[in-house]
């Protein structure tokens, strides 16, 4: 199993361009979560969605969308990117009947940074 | 709000030196869960505890244990006979049950560096 994959692993962008960090699950999970990691600051929860056709917001949702047309699937969309969203991105899933009650498996991380 | 405070920035000590993480929590919640994540140099985050509000028995798993004290708000993890590949981030967070299910705060994190 490959557990919980985040593509691409750095990305530099220009201020005002948008793009997509990609996340996949293969443990049939139902709960998925994207967390940044800023210096300082620990992990905190942007969007999560506890199975395919549901999101919510998190602590810090704004500038970024997300959808989950399937169990497999997260993709965090940053819509116009400024440097504050410079950081570590990290997608995870857990086990439903919980959601983030249950311990999380997460990916390598994202590092992104917005010049 | 669930808030979590790892106070303790970075700590350093020798190697075979026992170490404790502190981590306090605040939630409104009477049912809650609460984590400990590390992340070693290489970046990726590893689960290592989770308790639940109702169980506040101790846990010793080889070197690591845990103890979670309600009174005081505290979930504090202790190396014992530290090593050096425990050098690392680590990670306390909180979930709440009820009022938040689906809503996970960390702290700001531990950096430990254990030295030969």
């Amino acid at each position: 199993n490959a557990g919980v994959t985040q593509t691409p692993k750095f990305q530099v962008l220009k201020t005002g361009q948008s793009m997509t960090l990609q996340c996949a699950q293969d443990m049939n999970h139902e709960y998925m979560s994207w967390y940044r990691q800023d210096p300082g600051m620990g992990l905190r929860l942007i969007h999560y969605s506890v199975g395919a056709g549901i999101t919510d917001q998190g602590e810090v949702p704004n500038g970024y969308n997300v959808s989950r047309s399937t169990t497999e699937d997260f993709p965090l969309r940053l819509l116009s990117a400024a440097p504050s969203q410079t950081s570590v991105y990290f997608c995870a899933s857990s086990t439903g009947g919980g959601g983030s009650n249950q311990p999380q498996h997460f990916g390598d991380g994202t590092r992104l940074s917005i010049l | 709000a669930q808030k979590v405070t790892q106070a303790q920035t970075e700590i350093s000590v020798v190697e075979k030196e026992d170490v404790t993480l502190d981590c306090v929590y605040e939630t409104r919640d009477t049912t809650y869960y609460l984590f400990w994540y590390k992340q070693p140099p290489s970046g990726e985050l590893v689960f290592l505890i989770r308790r639940n509000s109702f169980d506040e028995q101790n846990e010793i798993s080889g070197r690591y244990s845990w103890n979670f004290q309600k009174s005081t708000s505290s979930f504090n993890f202790t190396i014992t006979a530290s090593q050096v590949v425990d050098s690392a981030v680590y990670f306390c967070a909180l979930s709440e049950g009820v009022y938040n299910n689906n809503d996970m705060r960390f702290g700001a994190g531990t950096r430990l560096t254990v030295k030969p």
